[in-house]
C-alpha cells in the first residue's frame, strides 16, 4: 500500500458544486495532516491543516477518519479560482526531520 | 510570515555545466530545509534534507555527489545541480519548516530547469 493515496480524478465541476476528495494513508501512527493546493507550474500552499477530527475553513471542511486511515476534503459552493491540484500530505516518521510525503494529488477544474 | 525565497525562478544551462539554485527563508530561521523535484505531471518528491551545520541527508536513489547540498546558515540552503544532463530537468522546489510548527512546511517559489 502506497504511503499517501489520492484519486488523480480529473474532477470537473460547474460553479457552485459542493466537491469532495478522499486520500487514504497506510501509517497509523500519523497523527497530523495537511491539505496543500498546487496551481500549475506554482509552488503547493498550505490550504489546512488536520490535528484532530477535522477543520472547517469558510468553504473548505478537512474530516479525519482514523479507524479507516482516511482524510477528506471537502469544498462547498466552487469558485472558478478553486481550479488546481489538490495534494494531501502526511508526515513521515522515519529519523527526526519530520519529512512529509505527499500523495499524486487530485486535479480539479471548476466549470462556468 | 513564513516566507520562502528561491532564485533563479527559472535557468536553462548547456549539458555539462552546473547550476546553483539558493533557498532563502526571509522571516525566520530554519535550522531544516528540503529540496523536491517534480516532474510534469507528478507529485513532489524528497530529494534531500538540509540541516544547518551539517551534512544533508539524501533520499533513496538521489546521487548525493550530484546534488551538492549546503546550508551554511538559518536562512540559506543552495542545491547544486553538477554536470547537469536533459534527464535533470524538473521543477525543483525548496521549502523550509518554521520551528515552532513541527510539520508544516513552506516552499520556495521553484526553480524550473531546462537542460539543453
Amino acid at each position: 500500500r502506497k504511503e499517501v493515496e489520492q484519486d488523480p480524478g480529473p474532477f470537473n465541476v460547474p460553479e457552485g458544486a459542493t466537491v469532495a476528495f478522499n486520500c487514504t494513508y497506510s501509517n497509523s501512527a500519523s497523527q497530523s495532516f495537511f491539505w496543500y493546493r498546487q496551481d500549475c507550474r506554482k509552488e503547493p500552499k498550505l490550504l489546512m491543516s488536520v490535528y484532530s477530527s477535522g477543520n472547517e475553513d469558510g468553504r473548505f471542511t478537512a474530516q479525519l477518519n482514523r479507524a479507516s486511515q482516511y482524510i477528506s476534503l471537502l469544498i462547498r459552493d466552487s469558485k472558478l479560482s478553486d481550479s488546481a491540484t489538490y495534494l494531501c500530505v502526511v508526515p513521515s516518521h522515519s529519523g527526526s526531520a519530520r519529512q512529509l510525503t505527499f500523495g499524486s494529488g487530485t486535479q480539479l477544474t471548476v466549470l462556468p | 510570515g513564513a516566507v520562502v525565497s528561491q532564485h533563479p525562478s527559472w535557468v536553462i544551462c548547456k549539458s555539462g555545466t552546473s547550476v546553483k539554485i539558493e533557498c532563502r527563508s526571509l522571516d525566520f530561521q530554519a535550522t531544516t530545509m528540503f529540496w523536491y523535484r517534480q516532474f510534469p505531471k507528478q507529485s513532489l518528491m524528497l530529494m534531500a534534507t538540509s540541516n544547518e551545520g551539517s551534512k544533508a541527508t539524501y533520499e533513496q536513489g538521489v546521487e548525493k555527489d550530484k546534488f551538492l547540498i549546503n546550508h551554511a546558515s538559518l536562512t540559506l540552503s543552495t542545491l547544486t545541480v553538477t554536470s547537469a544532463h536533459p534527464e535533470d530537468s524538473s521543477f525543483y522546489i525548496c521549502s523550509a519548516r518554521d520551528p515552532p510548527r513541527v510539520y508544516e512546511q513552506y516552499f520556495g517559489p521553484g526553480t524550473r530547469l531546462t537542460v539543453t
